[in-house]
């Protein structure tokens, strides 16, 4: 069983569409996540739930909109897409009182945006 | 200066070789340190963490922390062509936001 799982994987679509990546964990966790990692592999933190709540919002354009309709769902919309979005998207889990030690991802989301 | 620095590499040994991977930091406030391992198009999965100064072991892999040096290190003994992948080194202070800084990671190949 896919401890978390996201879709789709791979996403080529063009400026100014607008786009979801969808995920779910099955851990049972209490806390979700959206990283992003460009190109030179940074990872870096976008939101952060926590029991369905926001806890986290970086310095991320309002463009993007993370929606998180139970524990175990962490989406995220993408509006007005530009060219600069292109990148992996992961969305990972954990519990929240083993802090940021023990994170899960899922494979990642690759978005091309041309 | 970032607050976490990794060397991307890549990094070529052949098999066999002890690894030695590391990462430089500068908030002396880290108190948690992690390793990630990514395989290429996959997630990064957690190796191991520590806390605070010292060494952990787990199996082939041993993770070192010096505090003093902001400097912590990730060992891989008799490396394996399957240990080929990038290693993100990651970490956090123990208050406020629990959300870990990660490094850049370092491309690893163990070639046959």
């Amino acid at each position: 069983d896919t401890a978390v799982s996201q879709t789709p994987k791979y996403l080529v679509t063009q400026m100014g569409n607008d786009k979801s990546i969808k995920c779910e964990q099955n851990l049972g966790h209490d806390t979700m996540y959206w990283y992003k990692q460009d190109s030179k592999k940074f990872l870096k933190i976008m939101f952060s739930y926590n029991n369905k709540e926001l806890i986290i919002n970086e310095t991320v354009p309002n463009r993007f909109s993370p929606k998180s309709p139970d524990k175990a769902h962490l989406n995220l919309h993408i509006n007005s897409l530009e060219l600069g979005d292109s990148a992996v998207y992961f969305c990972a889990s954990s519990q929240y009182e083993t802090g940021g030690n023990t994170i899960y991802f899922g494979e990642g989301s690759w978005l091309t945006v041309v | 200066q970032k607050e976490v620095e990794q060397d991307p590499g890549p990094l070529s040994v052949p098999e066999g070789a002890i690894v030695s991977l590391n990462c430089t930091y500068s908030n002396s406030a880290f108190q948690y340190f992690m390793w990630y391992r990514q395989y290429s198009r996959k997630g990064p999965e957690l190796l191991m963490y520590t806390y605070s100064s010292g060494n952990k072991e787990d199996g082939r892999f041993t993770a070192q922390v010096d505090k003093s040096s902001k400097y912590i290190s990730l060992f891989i003994r008799d490396s394996q062509p399957s240990d080929s992948a990038t290693y993100l080194c990651a970490m956090r202070t123990s208050g406020g936001s629990y959300i870990p800084t990660f490094g850049r990671g370092t491309s690893l190949i163990v070639h046959p």
